[in-house]
Parts: structure tokens; C-alpha cells; sequence
């Protein structure tokens, strides 16, 4: 099946402690982002992805850090500096901007508690 | 960046009645998404609009873009119980591929 995937789908970490988030899609997409949704809040960029080995912050970026080492993986690294961590987290991946084809597939998200 | 507001941010609707909610900013906007997260759920593409004026339907929903390209709406005509979730607007830019969302309108229905 084509499609993204996140994993856990719940992640526990105690308070000081770094956790990555991984996330894999086999939609050959260019682009790759991550959000962070609060309860009853929007979607947060956090960092997006155009191509490999690049990346670009988004609006929240602190306390954040990714990597781009393959098209299909953009892993995202939630740091003991993030202030509130306790979040719903998604990852998203489109084809192209701009024009047609813009369109963003989602994971089933992780959501994260920090103790 | 461009950011765009929605309103209203809830919006309780008895089952049957219509209603519409909207996505606007203070910038030509080069595209607008609209996406539905269900309660526990991801956020799922429904449409997007990139021409002046244009107007799409699915069903009983229908998607507007403005002439001068800053709002939109999404008019949901008998709203049903499966309409229940929370409706977002999105857009991408001209020349990169930010991808950002507004807040959303959470809609609740009364059976």
C-alpha cells in the first residue's frame, strides 16, 4: 500500500529526555513536512523538506531538529529545549507546489507525552 | 509568512441546516486546500482551489475562491452527522512548498 507512515502511534518520554519520531512515505512525494497540533488547535509547520538534504524551518521551529538523509524519510527529534512537548504530531508529504498536485498526505500521527 | 484566519472557530449546526465557514487573508494567495480531520483522525484533502473566482462541488459541500484570490469558503448545504469534525484551509506558495494551515472550524452537529 502506498501511502505515510508514523511511528508509535503513542510515545511516552520522561521530562530532559530527546525522542525522535519517524516517518516514512512511499509516495516518491518531494516534499516532506511535520506539525504539531495542540488539543483544539490548528496545524503548526514545524519544519518542512523540498529535497533531499535540505530542509527549512517553519513557524515553531525551537526545540526541533530533523534530518533529510532520503527521500522517503524525514525523521523528526523532539529536544530536551522544547518546552511543551505534550503534542499530537503529524507528517505530511505533497508532490510539488504551487500549481496542481499540491495536495498533502497524512500519517495517523504520534501522539507524544512527556512525563 | 502568510497566515490565514478562520472563522468561526466552532460551529454548532443542527442536523439539516446549512452552513459556511471561512478562510481569509491579507495576501493573494496562490492556492487554497481544504482539509477535514474527524475527531481522533489525521487531516484528510478534500479540494483545492488556484483560479480566481472558482467554485467546485462535491456533494453537498461547495468550495469558493475569491475574485481577488485572499478568501474562500466551504458552504455545507443539510449538514449531516458525518459531517462532524474539524475543517481547515491551507495554501501552499507560489515558488516553495510551504505548506501552511489555519486554525480550523471545528463543527459539532444536533442531531
Amino acid at each position: 500500500d502506498g501511502g505515510i507512515t508514523q511511528s508509535p502511534k503513542y510515545l511516552f518520554r520522561k521530562e530532559g529526555q530527546n525522542v525522535t519520531l519517524s516517518c516514512e512515505q512511499n509516495l516518491n512525494h518531494d516534499a516532506m513536512y511535520w506539525y504539531r497540533q495542540d488539543p483544539g488547535q490548528g496545524l503548526r509547520l514545524i519544519y518542512y523538506s523540498q529535497i533531499v538534504n535540505d530542509f527549512q524551518k517553519g513557524d515553531i521551529a525551537e526545540g526541533y531538529s530533523v534530518s533529510r538523509e532520503k527521500k522517503e524519510s524525514f525523521p523528526l527529534t523532539v529536544t530536551s529545549a522544547q518546552k511543551n512537548p505534550t503534542a499530537f504530531y503529524l507528517c505530511a508529504s505533497s508532490m510539488s507546489f504551487g500549481g496542481e498536485n499540491t495536495e498533502a498526505f497524512f500519517g495517523q500521527g504520534t501522539r507524544l507525552t512527556v512525563v | 509568512g502568510q497566515q490565514v484566519m478562520q472563522i468561526p472557530q466552532y460551529q454548532h449546526v443542527q442536523e439539516g441546516e446549512d452552513f459556511t465557514t471561512y478562510c481569509n487573508s491579507s495576501t493573494t494567495l496562490s492556492n487554497i486546500q481544504w482539509y477535514k480531520q474527524r475527531p481522533g483522525g489525521h487531516p484528510v484533502f478534500l479540494i483545492q482551489l488556484v483560479k480566481s473566482g472558482e467554485v467546485k462541488k462535491q456533494k453537498r459541500l461547495t468550495f469558493q475562491f475569491g475574485e481577488a484570490k485572499k478568501n474562500s469558503s466551504l458552504h455545507i448545504t443539510a449538514t449531516q452527522t458525518t459531517d462532524v469534525g474539524t475543517y481547515f484551509c491551507a495554501h501552499s506558495g507560489a515558488n516553495d512548498y510551504k505548506l501552511s494551515f489555519g486554525a480550523g472550524t471545528t463543527v459539532t452537529v444536533r442531531a
